[in-house]
Formats: C-alpha cells, structure tokens, sequence
C-alpha cells in the first residue's frame, strides 16, 4: 500500500506568517493534486502539478513537484485566517488518487 | 459548489442496520468515486464506477456495495453496520476515466453509528 506521508500534521501560526507544507512518499507518481478541505465539506482542488521539478503558483500559494516526483510542497506566503483549513495532497497511482494523511492549519488573526 | 450533491447530509443509525448514501455527480461527468473519511484513517478510496460499469476498487468492505445507474447517479449501500463504519463519506467526480484524474467532491454524508 501506497502512503503519503505529510508533515506537519498540525500548524497554528499567526496571520502574516509564512509556512511550508511537505509531502512526501517513497513512490513516483504520474502527477500530484492539492486540496483544501473545510469543517463540514467535501476536499476543494487547488492545483495540479504533473512534471518534475515543475512549480506552481496560485496567488499566495506556491506549489512544488520533487524532481524524482516522489514528494511535493506547499509554501503559504502571509498566511490569513481564510487559509484555515486541512491541506491534502494526492498522488496519482494508475487508477486511483492516494491520499496523504492531512495537514491541519489554523491561521489566527 | 462543486456541483456534486450527496444526501442524506447527516445519518444516524444503530449496529446491524443497513443505510443507502446517494450521489448526484457534476452535469457531464462520467465517472464517480466514493471516499471513507475518518479521524485515524484519513480519507480512503473506496471504490469507482465509469458509465455505470464498475473502474476500480479501493479499501472497500464485503459488507458495503455500490452501483451507478443509468441516469449516472451513484448509491453506496452499506450494510451490517458496526461502530467503526461511524465516518463521513464522500462522492467524488470527474468527467473521463481514468482514476487520477481531478476530482470535483460533493459534500459528504456524515454517518454514525451508535
């Protein structure tokens, strides 16, 4: 079985502050998505990213692909309570998604 | 709104039962998957059906099944409830077949069992 591993589980930061998200996994995936999920609600898609090395970004998120596409960041530029939420990537396996294990953010004003 | 919907929104229920969780996926998408998601087991794939033909298969019990119907609704229908089947369940979509791609989620069915 496949695991994706993320660290850190928990993160609570004051607003304005920067962080960085890891996943990572001792698998090569063909491409690795980004969700964020709030209290009560289904996993958003916040990105895609599918070549190695490749970086991507979505205003104040930056997303990273490994060069070996076994592992992946999230950095989090001045962080605001919008952020708030649980982070999961998820690696493409053939003919399923394998999610990581979550990362839980809390962004205090 | 991902445009996936899910009812029920919450189900209570005691051991041994049987429950029925629906899902409608977004206009156009063909394919839907449905998802466990508890506290200790993070959010597991259960299984997927394309065009009402069953694609793939996760970490699904004996005792749950699935089915997607010609309109391409989906139920999930989990049966001889226990304690520890108490997660919410989500649906997922997306418009081809193959399992890796991006997934639109509906809002999940929170079940528990007591």
């Amino acid at each position: 079985t496949q695991l994706l591993e993320q660290s850190p589980q928990f993160l609570s930061i004051q607003e304005g502050e920067n962080l960085t998200v890891y996943c990572n996994s001792s698998s090569v995936f063909s491409s690795l998505q980004w969700y964020r999920q709030e209290p009560g609600e289904g996993p958003v898609l916040l990105v895609t990213v599918v070549t190695g090395g490749e970086v991507k970004k979505l205003k104040r998120l930056t997303f990273q692909f490994g060069d070996a596409r076994k592992d992946s960041s999230l950095h989090i530029t001045a962080a605001q309570p919008g952020d708030t939420g649980l982070y999961l990537c998820a690696g493409a396996d053939f003919q399923k998604l394998v999610f990581g294990t979550g990362t839980r953010l809390l962004v205090s004003p | 709104d991902s445009g996936v919907t899910q009812t029920p929104k919450h189900l209570i229920t005691a051991t041994g039962q049987r429950v029925t969780l629906r899902c409608s996926p977004r206009s156009g998408d063909l394919s839907v998957y449905w998802y466990q998601q508890s506290l200790d087991q993070g959010l597991q794939f259960l299984i997927q059906y394309y065009n009402g033909e069953e694609r793939a298969k996760g970490n699904i019990l004996e005792r749950f099944s699935a089915q997607q119907f010609p309109d391409l609704h989906s139920e999930l229908n989990l049966s001889s409830l226990e304690l520890g089947d108490s997660a919410l369940y989500f649906c997922a979509s997306s418009p081809g077949a193959s399992g890796t791609n991006e997934q639109f989620f509906g809002p999940g069915t929170r079940l528990t069992v007591l």
